[in-house]
């Protein structure tokens, strides 16, 4: 079964610090992975795409990994500031099914002053 | 802005009402999508419009009933729900279907319904 998984479910940190979000996924065949940024009462923002052959791809303090051999990602984000507060999800899409999207549930990140 | 409106944004009704949610995307798109997001699972796919037809109903109630008039605009009839009906509902353009490494997806700001 076609599934992304996403750890931690919410994550609190000081405003200035790093952190790192992961993502596992069993989609199969593999076409791409998206990043987005939900914020609250928002539609998600895309904020990164990457294909099988792209393992490191950044937009602005938003630095986004693959490692399609054991089929992680994560997003990294660096010098949080408040705004990065949201929702950060992890998309799938599969080669064979390429008019569907498959989610992850998400990880709520805080960011403090 | 990512281009794509949904009004209302706030909508509570009670189980026995009829209303309806209204889609519009100025990106030039050709396909649509309605999703619905529950606290704490994935987004769900609803439905799929692309060139106005409809290409995907994934298991959806009849009591949500879609509605695409033209590329632009995608309405959501909804009559007789239940409270677990209750969520964000999100609609979302591409130029295309979904996938392949080029056909973003662009989310509108979604529509927050109560069902009472």
């Amino acid at each position: 079964k076609n599934q992304v998984e996403q750890s931690p479910q919410s994550l609190i940190i000081l405003e200035g610090k790093n952190c790192t979000l992961q993502c596992n996924y069993t989609v199969s065949p593999f076409s791409n992975l998206r990043w987005y940024k939900q914020d609250t009462g928002r539609g998600p923002v895309s904020l990164t795409i990457m294909t099988f052959s792209e393992n490191t791809k950044s937009n602005g303090r938003y630095t986004a990994t693959l490692d399609a051999d054991t089929k992680q990602s994560s997003l990294h984000i660096t010098a949080s500031q408040l705004s990065d507060s949201a929702s950060y999800i992890c998309v799938v899409t599969s080669s064979k099914n390429t008019d569907k999207l498959i989610f992850g549930t998400g990880t709520r990140l805080q960011v403090f002053p | 802005e990512t281009g794509v409106t949904q009004t209302p944004r706030h909508l509570v009704m009670g189980m026995t009402n009829k209303k309806s949610l209204k889609c519009e995307q100025h990106l030039g798109h050709n396909a649509m999508y309605w999703y619905k997001q529950s606290a704490k699972k994935p987004l769900e796919l609803m439905f799929v419009y692309n060139f106005k037809e409809q290409t995907e109903n994934n298991s959806v109630p009849s009591r949500f009933s879609p509605e695409c008039p033209n590329s632009s605009h995608l309405f959501l009839h909804l009559h007789t729900l239940q409270p677990e009906d209750s969520a964000l509902y999100l609609c979302a353009s591409s130029n295309g279907l979904a996938g392949g490494g080029g056909d973003e997806q662009y989310f509108g700001p979604g529509t927050r319904l109560t069902v009472t």
